[in-house]
């Protein structure tokens, strides 16, 4: 089946800071979708990107889908302690079947 | 609207024990999903239905792990008999062929842990 990596798997940042984690396949990927989980819940779903060089916004939240659509990257400006959590990168073979990452976990210092 | 739910959240039991998840999709949602998380790790696929059908179930360890979503609403998912290594959160989720993102909405899981 298809592989995500997902880098980096931690990062601890002081609140204010701002923070990148990445997810790279080794195939051209159809869709992507990004997750966030936060301590003891479940994944709630974040954006889907669908077309190459694709870049969408949520608040300090941006998304990007490269050319090749074969990776992806979540960005948060200025993060806050609500930020806390994991984010997965999931890749989709077809709309409906998804291998997610391994996941970043970020910890916001306040 | 009532989001996706999962009973029991928790369960412990002894290896060799059958054992037994939930899962109430939200409704109107065909397709319902299986996953097994792992502490540290992403969820992973067990298996995947649309309406009662079963359309990927690959990743099933089939020995011991068995699924059910009669009249293609609420599912089962079944261990027996139950090993250490099935300690996990086991998650479902469904989602809906009329959203445009197939966004999948994940219930609360069960922790299981097997001792």
């Amino acid at each position: 089946g298809q592989q995500v990596m997902q880098i980096p798997q931690y990062q601890h940042v002081q609140e204010g800071e701002d923070f990148t984690t990445y997810c790279n396949s080794s195939t051209t990927l159809s869709n992507i979708q990004w997750y966030k989980q936060r301590p003891g819940g479940h994944p709630v779903f974040l954006i889907q990107l669908v077309k190459s060089g694709e870049v969408k916004k949520q608040k300090r939240l941006t998304f990007q889908f490269g050319e090749a659509k074969k990776n992806s990257s979540l960005h948060i400006t200025a993060t806050q302690t609500t930020d806390v959590g994991t984010y997965f990168c999931a890749i989709g073979a077809g709309s409906y079947q998804l291998t997610f990452g391994k996941g970043t976990k970020l910890s916001v210092i306040p | 609207e009532a989001g996706v739910v999962q009973s029991p959240r928790y369960k412990i039991i002894e290896k060799k024990q059958p054992v037994a998840f939930w899962c109430n999709p939200i409704s109107g949602h065909n397709t319902l999903y299986w996953y097994r998380q792992n502490l540290g790790q992403g969820p992973e696929l067990l298996i995947r239905y649309e309406n009662e059908e079963a359309v990927d179930d690959s990743q099933l360890p089939k020995d011991r792990f068995s699924a059910e979503r009669l009249k293609g609403v609420d599912s089962t998912l079944k261990i027996q008999p139950a090993e250490l290594g099935d300690s996990a959160v086991y998650l479902c989720a469904s989602s809906s062929w009329t959203s445009g993102d197939h966004e999948q909405y994940f219930g609360p899981g069960t922790r299981l842990t097997v001792t």
